[in-house]
């Protein structure tokens, strides 16, 4: 069973429209929850969200995290061309003292002019 | 300074060969990860080392791959006798604090 799930799986919009991906974790041992954006091969950082930082704003993009409902929402606004991408969703644990990350199977975001 | 490197960026290989991929991790970064993605797959974790402590090799998927980082810099992955179902990009991060990780271009592999 995944333990980071992320929907939709893909998204085709239109410029200049807002779009919500959402991510899913488990609570067990949770202690982050990132997002990146993969263009080619190389996942970017984004957002890192954790107990103390719940909510984050770059430019057109922001993340909040619900840790009540166990899940994580990236918003982006007017969307561009340029957002087109995979964006991948991961949860940092578990424990302190490993510092994996476990990867959702990311969302495909298709802007179109 | 740099990013994360790795290289080959492409490996096209036989069935059966072995092969080496290599990561040049970002300077002073005392983390560095390894991760496989298959196509139209998430990324899954291979391997993690941190500073002078034993890997954690929890994500290797058999003995045919392994990975050695020198102190704090340079780490090889190999992956002995190669199958088909190796084919993916190896990606490998590096990382100081804890959890934010950056990534490097990968390695795109084909074992034919």
């Amino acid at each position: 069973e995944d333990k980071v799930v992320q929907s939709p799986l893909s998204l085709v919009v239109h410029e200049g429209d807002t779009v919500t991906l959402n991510c899913s974790y488990e609570v067990t041992n949770f202690r982050s929850l990132l997002w990146y954006k993969q263009e080619k091969k190389a996942p970017t950082f984004l957002f890192m969200l954790t107990s103390s930082g719940i909510e984050k704003k770059s430019g057109r993009l922001s993340s909040i995290l619900d840790k009540k409902e166990l899940f994580s929402i990236l918003n982006i606004t007017a969307t561009q061309t340029g957002d087109s991408a995979i964006y991948l969703c991961a949860q940092g644990g578990p424990g302190a003292g490993s510092y994996q990350l476990t990867f959702g199977k990311g969302t495909k975001l298709s802007v179109i002019p | 300074g740099a990013g994360v490197s790795q290289s080959p960026s492409n490996k096209v290989t036989e069935k059966g060969k072995d092969v080496e991929l290599r990561c040049d991790p970002i300077s002073g970064h005392t983390a560095l990860y390894w991760y496989r993605q298959r196509l139209g797959q998430g990324l899954e974790f291979l391997i993690y080392f941190q500073g002078n402590s034993a890997p954690d090799k929890s994500g290797l998927p058999s003995d045919r791959f392994s990975a050695e980082r020198t102190g704090e810099s340079v780490s090889t992955l190999t992956i002995q006798r190669t199958q088909q179902e190796d084919s993916a990009v190896y990606l490998c991060a590096s990382s100081f604090y804890p959890d934010t990780q950056y990534f490097g271009p990968g390695t795109r592999l084909t074992v034919l």
